[in-house]
C-alpha cells in the first residue's frame, strides 16, 4: 500500500511541553511538506523539505523544527516557543516530476 | 501568507444541481491546483490546470484559469450529497515553483 502516514491522529499536550508528529511516506518522494490548518480556514506552510539533509522555512516556521535525515521521513516539533500550537497538522509529499502533492490524514494537536 | 481568496466562503445547493467556486491570487503562476477536503481529513487532489490551458474537465469537474485576472473557477456538475466537503484552489510559488500556496477554501454542503 503506497501512501503517506501521519502519527498520532490525536495529540494533546500540555503548556510548556515540546511534541513530535510523525510523518512517513513510502511514496520515494523526493519532497516532503507540513502545513497547519486553523478552524475554517486554508493551509499555511510551516517547513518543506526538498531532498533529505536539507529544509527550508515556509511561512510560520516560528515555533517548530523539523529533520530530514531519511527520504520517508519528515517529523515535527513543536516546541514550547509555539505561543498557539493548537490547530490540525498536516504533512505532504511531492515528487516523480509531478506538481501535485499527496496528503497524510492529519494530527490534531490540542494544548490542555 | 495565503495567495488569494475564494468565493463564495460557503455554499449550500441541492443534489443535482452545479456548483461552482471562484479562487483569485496575486502572482504569477506555473499551474493552479484544486484540492478538496473532508471534514477532519486530508485534502486530495481533484485537477491541475497549467498557466496556459484556458479549461480543462474530469469527470464532472470543470477548471477554467484567466492569468489575465489571475482568477480560476471549479465547477461540479451534478452534485452529489457525497461531494459535500471543502474546496481549496493552490498556486505554486517560491524559488523553482517548490511551494503551493492555498486559498482560504470554499466549504460546499450538497443536500440530498
Amino acid at each position: 500500500d503506497g501512501g503517506i502516514t501521519q502519527s498520532p491522529k490525536y495529540l494533546f499536550r500540555k503548556e510548556g511541553q515540546n511534541v513530535t508528529l510523525s510523518c512517513e511516506q513510502n511514496l520515494n518522494h523526493d519532497a516532503m511538506y507540513w502545513y497547519r490548518q486553523d478552524p475554517g480556514q486554508g493551509l499555511r506552510l510551516i517547513y518543506y523539505s526538498q531532498i533529505v539533509n536539507d529544509f527550508q522555512k515556509g511561512d510560520i516556521a516560528e515555533g517548530y523544527s523539523v529533520s530530514r535525515e531519511k527520504k520517508e521521513s519528515f517529523p515535527l516539533t513543536v516546541t514550547s516557543a509555539q505561543k498557539n500550537p493548537t490547530a490540525f497538522y498536516l504533512c505532504a509529499s511531492k515528487g516523480g516530476g509531478a506538481d501535485t502533492q499527496y496528503f497524510g490524514p492529519g494530527t490534531r494537536l490540542t494544548v490542555l | 501568507s495565503q495567495q488569494g481568496e475564494e468565493d463564495p466562503q460557503a455554499l449550500s445547493i441541492q443534489e443535482g444541481e452545479n456548483a461552482t467556486m471562484n479562487c483569485s491570487y496575486k502572482t504569477s503562476i506555473n499551474n493552479l491546483q484544486w484540492y478538496r477536503q473532508n471534514s477532519g481529513r486530508g485534502l486530495v487532489h481533484l485537477i491541475l490546470i497549467r498557466s496556459n490551458e484556458r479549461e480543462k474537465h474530469s469527470g464532472r469537474l470543470r477548471v477554467t484559469l484567466d492569468t489575465s485576472k489571475k482568477s480560476s473557477s471549479l465547477l461540479i456538475t451534478a452534485s452529489r450529497a457525497a461531494d459535500t466537503a471543502s474546496y481549496f484552489c493552490a498556486t505554486d510559488a517560491g524559488v523553482g515553483f517548490q511551494k503551493l500556496v492555498f486559498g482560504t477554501g470554499t466549504r460546499l454542503l450538497v443536500s440530498p
